[in-house]
């Protein structure tokens, strides 16, 4: 079945470091694929797409691209901010299927000052 | 506009009681999901509804149901409440099921403790 497979948290870093966080899947076919942020005590939200290979997301700073070659969509940022502390889902969400997303377990980021 | 609403956002219940809590989606979508998401888990998917029916069910026993109003909004039911059901439930609207590169965008969930 479909899987989405996370590095484990936490992530720690300092303000302005560069921050990527890994994430590889299983599926068949073309998925969809997410990363979501849940801020303390929020639900999810979106934070950038890709819908097809080579695709890059982007959105706040932060990019993740698209590479069927190796399923993966790891997450990007240049320079982290304190705000950014959270916690990172990637998902994915198979063409032709059900269109309900799987999620990976989360990886926590920590961004100290 | 107003985004993807979920009452109520904390609750505590015992053991073998019921719960009942609701979801309002996002303007213009119709398909609404449940999903349980256990402290340091990612979310679960419980089951979806589209058109006030079940349409997809993932592995949750049958001690959790679901309503889906002509408004669209929707409700979730746990019985016989077990410490385990203890989680954050987060529900999540769609305007089409059919789109699998579809925006999915998530209230803020409600937080229950089985104690």
């Amino acid at each position: 079945g479909d899987s989405v497979t996370q590095m484990e948290g936490p992530v720690t870093l300092s303000e302005e470091a560069f921050l990527t966080i890994n994430c590889t899947y299983t599926a068949t076919g073309y998925p969809s694929l997410f990363w979501y942020v849940q801020y303390p005590g929020e639900g999810l939200q979106l934070l950038l797409k890709a819908t097809k290979a080579d695709d890059k997301g982007s959105n706040k700073g932060f990019e993740a691209t698209y590479r069927k070659e190796t399923t993966s969509f790891h997450l990007e940022k240049g320079s982290v901010q304190v705000s950014d502390s959270a916690v990172y889902f990637c998902a994915l969400t198979r063409s032709g299927g059900s269109y309900i997303p799987t999620f990976g377990r989360g990886t926590s980021l920590i961004v100290h000052p | 506009d107003a985004g993807v609403t979920q009452s109520p956002t904390h609750l505590i219940k015992t053991r073998g009681q019921q719960v009942t809590l609701r979801c309002s989606p996002k303007s213009g979508h119709d398909t609404v999901s449940w999903y349980q998401q256990a402290l340091g888990q990612g979310p679960q998917f419980i089951f979806q509804y589209y058109e006030e029916e079940e349409r997809q069910r993932g592995n949750f026993p049958d001690r959790f149901s679901g309503h889906q109003f002509p408004n669209y909004s929707s409700e979730l039911n746990v019985n016989a409440l077990l410490l385990g059901d203890s989680a954050l439930y987060l529900c999540a609207s769609s305007p089409d099921r059919g789109s699998s590169g579809n925006t999915i965008y998530f209230g803020e969930g409600s937080w229950l403790t089985v104690v």
